[in-house]
């Protein structure tokens, strides 16, 4: 079955510390891939997506993400957090031709001043 | 003016009890969703929608039912609830391929 792994579950950092969220997927054929991200009691908000070209692509509030297909991930970045930034971040894999997107397991990113 | 909304955003009831939340898109997408978030944060698909035909049902138990009476709304009906029904339930919509856009949640709790 199709599953999306985010293995740092909770991070930690002081602001203006460098983030780097991993993610990979188990899928062989072609998928979209998406970063979301839940501000505490809010509700989910795209960060960014990748469907095709560049394999860098660029989102909101600075963040970034790098497809390497042969890695079969999608790594989130961002150079320098802030305490704004703070948040539970969610990766996702929606497999092409389908309606059906499949979350990764959630990293908690805490960020103090 | 938003997107993807839900009614109610808080539902607090007792185990044994039908309730229902309801959702409404007003982006124009053919493609509705329900997720479940548990207490560990992780989203689950439920079902989605296209254009009203049911497309994904993925293994929820019976006393879950979608309905969707067009293709901006798709509610949920939940009978004889049970204590792991708590959680926080979203409703999205998407267009084609594209990313699924959020509504605000509806937490459920039942005692």
């Amino acid at each position: 079955a199709q599953s999306v792994s985010q293995h740092n579950h909770h991070v930690i950092l002081s602001e203006a510390a460098s983030l780097e969220l991993g993610c990979n997927y188990s899928y062989g054929g072609t998928v979209n891939l998406f970063w979301y991200v839940q501000y505490p009691g809010q509700h989910l908000q795209l960060l960014l997506k990748y469907f095709s070209g560049d394999p860098l692509v660029k989102g909101i509030k600075g963040f970034e993400a790098e497809f390497i297909k042969s890695k079969f991930s999608f790594n989130l970045r961002k150079p320098s957090v802030q305490w704004s930034d703070t948040a539970e971040y969610f990766c996702a894999v929606k497999l092409y031709n389908t309606d059906k997107l499949i979350f990764g397991t959630g990293t908690r990113l805490q960020v103090f001043p | 003016d938003t997107a993807v909304s839900q009614t109610p955003k808080y539902l607090v009831t007792q185990m044994g009890n039908d309730k229902s939340i309801k959702c409404e898109q007003n982006l124009g997408h053919d493609t509705m969703y329900w997720y479940k978030q548990d207490s560990k944060k992780f989203l689950k698909i439920m079902f989605s929608y296209n254009n009203k035909e049911l497309i994904i049902n993925e293994t929820v138990p019976n006393r879950f039912s979608p309905k969707s009476p067009d293709k901006a709304h798709l509610n949920l009906h939940i009978n004889s609830l049970e204590l792991g029904d708590s959680a926080v339930y979203f409703c999205a919509s998407s267009y084609d391929e594209g990313e699924l856009f959020f509504g605000e949640g509806s937490r459920l709790t039942v005692l």
